[in-house]
């Protein structure tokens, strides 16, 4: 149980396009769900809390305008890079926290978006 | 911000020999979380920590949630090949709040 996919798995577009990264929760539905950025051999970066019928609470210094977070339904968070830039490059993973077990946040396997 | 402290950041065994890994924090943290990340994969959930003073195993992992709950510790006995990664301690001081990650613990494991 508690299994999160994301799609796609990897992702190489051109300067100035926008790509969209699905999270899913596939056995249990999850109010919350979270978008990290991981940077290669570093911690990984809360970008923003999605949480289901309500506007993303992003954290200090990440552009909502950028980064453009959709949470839809309760196993469905969308994560849309708009305008794309090779400073955008980055491992965004998703993680989703199951209802009623306390904090414990369960990660999808990543998206390694390229930009050239 | 809540910061943690992970160390070491990074550590080369023989397989066999045990290894230990831990986590401080600067406040009271209300969860500790332990999990381990292969290479070009997240994290995956290893132990989860609640109450102070707790002792937690899972297999070959024992973590701990440290008495003052300022720090956790991650144990790993009898290493073998495959748990090569990278963990990562997580946690934050009140309940259903967002995760606060250490820098992680390279772990390489010699046959």
């Amino acid at each position: 149980g508690a299994v999160v996919s994301q799609h796609p798995s990897r992702v190489i577009c051109k300067s100035g396009t926008s790509v969209k990264i699905e999270c899913r929760s596939l056995d249990f539905q999850a109010t919350t769900m979270f978008w990290y950025r991981q940077f290669p051999k570093q911690s990984l970066m809360l970008m923003a809390t999605s949480n289901e019928g309500s506007k993303a609470t992003y954290e200090q210094g990440v552009e909502k305008d950028k980064f453009l977070i959709n949470h839809a339904s309760l196993t469905l968070s969308t994560l849309t890079v708009t305008s794309a830039h090779p400073e955008d490059s980055s491992f965004y993973i998703c993680s989703a926290r199951l209802a009623g077990t306390g904090d414990e946040q369960f990660f999808g396997p990543g998206t390694r978006l390229t930009v050239l | 911000g809540q910061q943690l402290n992970q160390s070491p950041q990074s550590m080369f065994i023989q397989e066999g020999e045990d290894v230990s890994m831990n986590c401080t924090s600067s406040s009271i943290f209300n969860t500790w979380l332990w999990y381990k990340q292969d290479p070009g994969e997240g994290p995956v959930l290893l132990i989860a920590l609640y109450k102070a003073g707790e002792l937690t195993s899972n297999g070959r992992l024992t973590a701990q949630f440290g008495i003052t709950r300022k720090d956790s510790f991650l144990n790993i006995s009898a290493s073998i090949p495959s748990d090569v990664g990278i963990y990562f301690c997580a946690g934050h001081p009140r309940a259903y709040g967002k995760l606060t990650f250490g820098q992680g613990t390279i772990l390489t494991v010699h046959p």
